[in-house]
């Protein structure tokens, strides 16, 4: 079983704060790494999925960095909305297929 | 294009007790995946279909989980008989393919609990 992990578990900053959290991840054998965002009540919401070391990838304010050699992830989140929070979910798999899944990082934006 | 379709969203039954969970998937996603999420804890891949074969389902409790996908499409999840240790929220998802470098699509999870 792969060992994924988020940090910090949760997280509360104030609106127009940026902020940014860590997934880490086994080096050996990389395939990809995907971030989810999820809404309480809703459907987890495919992020980013990353594959190359040094890669960056950005949609509106939230972007995600890989290193693929030293095994971690970093999810940063520019000027926090409250629309923001949400629990923030990397996954990595195996081998071809299966996903793993860390634990999340909570995010709470204070208006 | 219509996302993953769940139900029922919420279920409450007492140990010992049955349920069944239905999942739709978005149209011509050959693969569908079930996972459990406990509280505090990450998703955790249940079973995987590739159309209607399953791929792997070696975390499926196989004594009390059972899964089907009939034609390869919509798929049942049934717990038979329900522990306290199965209240969690069941999320199915579905993908173009089972490549893992491929995004999954998620519905929006039944929460069961057991009392």
């Amino acid at each position: 079983i792969l060992n994924v992990e988020q940090s910090p578990q949760s997280l509360h900053v104030q609106e127009g704060d940026s902020t940014n959290f860590t997934c880490s991840f086994p080096s050996s054998n990389f395939y990809a790494l995907h971030w989810y965002r999820w809404e309480t009540a809703k459907s987890p919401e495919a992020l980013f999925v990353m594959t190359l070391n040094g890669d960056e990838k950005k949609k509106g304010r939230i972007s995600a960095t890989l290193n693929t050699k030293e095994g971690y992830s970093y999810l940063y989140i520019k000027g926090s909305q409250p629309e923001d929070s949400a629990t923030y979910l990397c996954a990595s798999p195996t081998g071809a297929n299966n996903l793993f899944f860390g634990t999340g990082t909570r995010l709470t934006v204070i208006p | 294009e219509a996302g993953v379709a769940q139900s029922p969203r919420y279920k409450i039954i007492e140990k010992r007790q049955s349920v069944a969970f239905w999942c739709n998937p978005i149209s011509g996603h050959a693969t569908l995946y079930w996972y459990q999420q406990i509280l505090g804890q990450g998703p955790k891949l249940l079973i995987q279909f590739q159309n209607n074969g399953v791929v792997d389902d070696s975390q499926l409790p196989k004594d009390r989980f059972s899964a089907e996908r009939l034609k390869g499409v919509d798929s049942t999840l049934k717990i038979q008989p329900a522990k306290l240790e199965d209240s969690a929220v069941y999320l199915c998802a579905s993908s173009s393919t089972s490549a893992s470098i491929y995004e999954q699509y998620f519905g929006p999870g039944t929460r069961l609990t057991v009392t």
